[in-house]
């Protein structure tokens, strides 16, 4: 199994609801990454979890919330979201680092309204 | 800070070779990777480069210069489907981040 699983793929919210992003591998992978991808935009990093620790955060609003239940799961919690956080959230992980390749997801498209 | 520079977009021939280049300007380095991504998918790895010198794989090879700060990735025998957006990345922070470029959309044309 090389695959990272991400759902919902599609989601729509409002500005005032609280929604979760999921993430899942079974590779034992023990990196895992968020990463933020606009239109034509290249992806940028958001978070990096190594062994389910926040070693990472890339200066993101606290209204992005990360959490690394056990090695195999990866959520990011949204609420009070505003319309320029629409964009493709791609999640990645990496047997430990990233200096190795990642394995991406197929993403989750956001649209806040 | 981090500054990784890419052509934004290219043209070329089926069946012909492009060379896809990348500077970069970072705070350490552990190593520079070229990804490929077709709209509306996720990226997919396709080199990894940590010492000078030319890595070669299939129709795909990547070069390195750690000096310079410069890597190219050459697609060799060109093919319709190789029509996507081609993104270095440098690994940084002592291996712990991957910093994405700006990517290069490539177009192959018959």
């Amino acid at each position: 199994d090389t695959e990272v699983t991400q759902t919902p793929k599609h989601l729509v919210m409002g500005m005032t609801n609280k929604k979760s992003l999921k993430c899942e591998q079974h590779m034992g992978h023990r990196a895992m990454y968020w990463y933020k991808q606009k239109a034509k935009k290249p992806p940028e990093l958001m978070f990096v979890y190594s062994y389910e620790k926040l070693s990472i955060n890339e200066s993101v609003p606290s209204r992005f919330s990360p959490e690394c239940p056990n090695s195999s799961l990866l959520n990011l919690h949204l609420h009070a979201l505003q319309p320029e956080d629409s964009a493709l959230y791609l999640c990645a992980s990496s047997q430990w680092a990233a200096n190795e390749k990642l394995f991406f997801g197929s993403g989750t498209q956001l649209s806040v309204l | 800070g981090q500054n990784i520079d890419q052509p934004t977009e290219m043209t070329a021939t089926e069946g012909a070779i492009v060379q896809i280049n990348c500077t970069y300007q970072t705070s350490g380095f552990n190593g520079l990777f070229w990804y490929q991504q077709h709209a509306g998918e996720a990226p997919t790895f396709l080199s990894y480069n940590v010492l000078d010198g030319l890595e070669e794989k299939g129709r795909f090879s990547s070069f390195l210069s750690r000096s310079k700060g410069y890597s190219y990735l050459l697609l060799k025998e060109l093919q319709m489907k190789d029509s996507a957006s081609y993104l270095c990345a440098v690994a940084t922070g002592g291996g712990n981040k991957l910093t994405f470029g700006t990517g290069t959309q490539l177009k192959v044309e018959l």
